[in-house]
């Protein structure tokens, strides 16, 4: 495809439920990053993939988060028994490796726990 | 990476320059300044990047001060679809290094 693309568009969770939201970059785009955004608020990190090596997991909130980048392409973040407090839009972006100037953002996936 | 900061919130009036601030008093000799923006619903968008000199694009110019401690987005015919979130960041232009966003300024642009 043209661009970024995520998958589901919406999820509604039940509070205790896992759920895994996908990511497939820009085709050829080695760096690939996660990032979580609050109500109101901006994007903040995640993780952080060059090819299928995840080199970068400090945003990620606690070990209930799990990313995974098994071929360097598609991503899968995963969520194990979710709570209220996850409910965001979880982004995904990439870019080129060697520049780090410009990151496609997808439209993001918008999770709600109720 | 340096903190910047940013107005929450301007009004632009349709087709005229807007003009969106930020000051990043600690920035790195090798940090950049870049502007991506939020339209609602949608993910950020590139929008441009500079080290020290002006740019300019098709999208906006992007002024940095000689001492690099502010600079300035411009676009200068706004219209109703730049209506947005605008995020200025300062960040080491490396593959690895991930976005810093702050709050931004929600640009309003009225007809």
């Amino acid at each position: 495809g043209a661009g970024v693309s995520q998958s589901p568009r919406y999820k509604v969770a039940k509070r205790g439920q896992d759920v895994a939201l996908r990511c497939d970059p820009i085709s050829g785009h080695v760096s690939l990053f996660w990032y979580q955004q609050a109500l109101g608020q901006g994007p903040e990190f995640l993780t952080y993939f060059q090819n299928e090596a995840q080199l970068d997991k400090s945003g990620l909130p606690s070990d209930r988060f799990f990313a995974e980048r098994p071929e360097g392409s598609v991503s899968t973040l995963k969520i194990q028994r979710t709570q209220q407090e996850d409910s965001a839009v979880y982004l995904c972006a990439s870019s080129l490796w060697d520049r780090g100037d410009e990151a496609f953002f997808g439209q993001g996936t918008r999770l709600t726990v109720v | 990476d340096a903190k910047t900061t940013q107005p929450p919130s301007m009004d632009c009036a349709e087709g005229r320059a807007a003009n969106l601030p930020c000051n990043h008093s600690t920035i790195s000799g090798n940090e950049y300044v870049y502007w991506y923006r939020q339209i609602h619903s949608q993910g950020p968008q590139y929008i441009i990047h500079g080290l020290k000199n002006n740019e300019t694009n098709e999208m906006a110019s992007l002024i940095i001060t000689e001492d690099r401690k502010s600079s300035t987005l411009i676009l200068p015919h706004a219209t109703l679809r730049d209506t947005a979130v605008y995020y200025c960041i300062v960040r080491v232009n490396n593959a690895g290094n991930m976005l810093t966003f702050g709050g931004g300024t929600r640009l309003m642009v009225k007809p």
